[in-house]
């Protein structure tokens, strides 16, 4: 299995450019999110998803949107790219939660953007 | 979810116990802890989790206090692959996102 890969690994864009980053994962696993990660900080969500056609806002929502149109791909969209959208971002997925409380995300190796 | 609070950076020599602190003074009765790590340039990883016991797996031990109100992650022979931010995350299970901290910084020395 690959787990969870993330297309491109690293991008650049001008202000005002748009772009998509895929996440693909191919565990079967329900849920999927994104996180933006910044210099110094911790993980921040963006978008999630509990299943195949459904998302959910996270943290910090502005200015992406997401699909998830296919159980095992989930997609980062920005429409207008910003400066401060220059981050590092992350894909994980996860199994429905389980007894015994086993929650645990599994993670793709991230994709560089910068926005000029 | 309960708020944590550790360290911001902590030093371990090669071979030795490395024990990350965590406090959750505010958890409640249904809430785990999970431990997670980060790789520089990588994407987080779980190490472990518990509600109530303490709690070993082939990566490390989970010790939580009578109280539950704190933990500790203990790393029993840190080698210079284990120098990560560690992430010390209390949510209800089930619930569907995580909410990471800054860490604590690991650095293990030779």
């Amino acid at each position: 299995n690959a787990g969870v890969t993330q297309t491109p690994k690293f991008r650049v864009l001008k202000t005002g450019q748009s772009m998509t980053l895929l996440c693909a994962q191919d565990m079967n696993h329900e849920y999927m999110y994104w996180y933006r990660q910044d210099p110094g900080m911790g993980l921040r969500l963006i978008h999630y998803s509990v299943g195949e056609g459904t998302t959910a806002k996270g943290e910090v929502p502005d200015g992406y949107n997401v699909s998830r149109l296919k159980k095992q791909n989930f997609l980062l969209g920005l429409e207008s790219a910003a400066p401060s959208q220059t981050s590092v971002y992350f894909c994980a997925s996860r199994p429905l939660g389980l007894a015994g409380g086993i929650d645990t995300q599994y993670f793709g190796p991230g994709t560089r953007l910068t926005v000029l | 979810d309960a708020k944590t609070t550790q360290p911001p950076s902590m030093d371990c020599a090669e071979g030795r116990a490395a024990n990350l602190p965590c406090n959750h003074s505010t958890i409640s009765g249904n809430e785990y802890v999970y431990w997670y790590r980060q790789i520089h340039s990588q994407g987080p990883q779980y190490i472990i989790h518990g509600l109530k016991n303490n709690e070993t797996n082939e990566m490390a031990s989970l010790i939580i206090t009578e109280d539950r109100k704190s933990s500790t992650l203990i790393l029993p022979h840190a080698t210079l692959r284990d120098t990560a931010v560690y992430y010390c995350i209390v949510l209800n299970s089930g619930y569907s996102t995580l909410t990471f901290g800054k860490g604590t910084m690991l650095l293990v020395s030779p």
